[in-house]
């Protein structure tokens, strides 16, 4: 069946390092990617997104590397900061499809 | 402020007794819809409305309803709650996913108790 799913459930990086989470999909079909950011207490919140005819994708300070070959997709947070602390989700979604189908999500937590 | 506004946030109720939790967003967005979300599970899909009068199921429908009498609302109705459905939901809009990247919009949560 389709799924997307989360390598790590929790990674610790310290302030001021670069973060790397990642995720792993099985429904080549999808066109499109997206990353959400969850803080404690709040909604999802949109982070990123990338088609599926690219392979990367620069935002401020976030980057999403898409690697199609083996199913794979990663956030990259560059210099994290305390208020990086929270639940990432990838999700993967066809143009043409009505839903989003999210993974489970991984927490960071950055130490000061 | 652009939004999406759920109420209540929320709620303890008993076993069998209606509840609706209401959702609104101020965004003129077509397409809204209700996930659960649960530990380990990630978030569900539960009903989505394309449009005004368009709704249909998502992946876990049972024991829920949902109506779309007008573009801003879309509230979530458990007709008889059952311990089950003890979760946080959330509801979320966008513009119509159809051709573009699916950037949703979420409201804050709303944490039911089901006893």
């Amino acid at each position: 069946g389709e799924s997307v799913g989360l390598h790590l459930p929790t990674l610790s990086v310290q302030e001021g390092d670069n973060s790397i989470i990642n995720c792993a999909y099985s429904n080549s079909a999808s066109d499109y990617f997206i990353w959400y950011k969850q803080e404690s207490g709040k909604g999802p919140q949109f982070i990123i997104d990338i088609r599926s005819n690219m392979d990367k994708r620069q935002g401020q300070r976030v980057t999403v590397l898409l690697n199609k070959t083996v199913k794979h997709l990663s956030l990259q947070i560059a210099a994290t900061q305390p208020g990086d602390s929270a639940v990432y989700f990838c999700a993967e979604g066809k143009a043409a499809g009505n839903k989003l189908t999210f993974g489970g999500g991984t927490r960071v937590l950055v130490k000061p | 402020e652009a939004q999406v506004t759920q109420n209540p946030r929320y709620l303890i109720t008993v076993t069998g007794k209606k509840l609706t939790v209401t959702c609104s967003q101020n965004m003129n967005h077509e397409y809204m819809s209700w996930y659960r979300q649960d530990p380990g599970l990630g978030l569900r899909q539960i009903y989505y409305s394309m449009n005004v009068e368009a709704t249909d199921k998502g992946d876990v429908p049972e024991g829920y309803k949902v109506s779309r009498k007008e573009k801003r609302n879309f509230p979530l109705i458990l007709e008889s709650p059952s311990p089950n459905q003890t979760s946080l939901y959330f509801c979320a809009s966008t513009k119509a996913l159809a051709g573009r990247t699916g950037e949703l919009f979420f409201g804050e949560g709303s944490r039911l108790t089901v006893l």
